[in-house]
């Protein structure tokens, strides 16, 4: 069965500091792999992505993941975090063999505080 | 969350009761989905339409959830009677324009059930 790991509920960070969400996932196969935020009363939004290429791919607002592929991992990370990161982050997978699926994990509370 | 229209953004009734939730998606694309947030847990997958067949609809709880998508465009999701755990968000999502590979969400349709 697919499935997504968010291991810690909350994540509790400084300003300034850096910051580490993690993920891990069991999914056959090469997947695809993607990092959500969601802000208070809003829907989903686009972070990341990794298809193929380079274990460590940019996104938006300076986050960086790492793949990591014998330890089935995507990791969250950004060097320096800001009060305005404090949000809740969702990571999911696609799998190759079902395009249209996506599988999400239960979310991490990031809070960063100043 | 441009592009994926929802509507109404927040609704509380008595259980027992129905409501209905609409969503207008990323113009011209063929895939939408439904899904479930319950406070605290991921996205969970209720239904996929492409065009205005149903792809999937193996976790949508048919003896109480409907959803439609008569023209291939917009789609609505009813829920008749209401029960206290179907109190959640209720997020609708179509592939973004840059490929099929990124789900843009709408805001979402937050559902109290009393």
């Amino acid at each position: 069965a697919q499935s997504v790991a968010q291991p810690e509920d909350q994540v509790n960070v400084a300003e300034g500091n850096p910051l580490t969400v993690k993920c891990t996932y069991s999914v056959s196969g090469n997947p695809y792999l993607f990092w959500y935020v969601q802000y208070p009363n809003r829907g989903l939004q686009f972070l990341l992505k990794y298809i193929t290429g380079d274990n460590l791919v940019k996104g938006s607002y300076g986050f960086e993941a790492e793949f990591n592929k014998s330890q089935t991992s995507f990791h969250l990370k950004k060097p320096s975090a800001l009060v305005s990161d404090s949000a809740l982050y969702f990571c999911a997978v696609r799998p190759l063999y079902n395009f249209n699926k996506f599988y999400f994990g239960s979310g991490t509370k990031l809070n960063v505080k100043p | 969350e441009a592009g994926v229209a929802q509507s109404p953004r927040y609704k509380i009734i008595e259980k027992r009761q129905s409501v209905a939730f609409w969503c207008n998606p990323i113009s011209g694309h063929a895939t939408l989905y439904w899904y479930q947030q319950i406070l605290g847990q991921g996205p969970k997958l209720l239904i996929q339409f492409q065009n205005n067949g149903v792809v999937d609809d193996s976790q949508l709880p048919k003896d109480r959830f409907s959803a439609e998508r008569l023209k291939g465009v917009d789609s609505t999701l009813k829920i008749q009677p209401a029960k206290l755990e179907d109190s959640a968000v209720y997020l609708c999502a179509s592939p973004d324009r840059s490929g099929a590979n990124v789900l843009t969400f709408g805001a979402g349709s937050r559902l109290t059930v009393l």
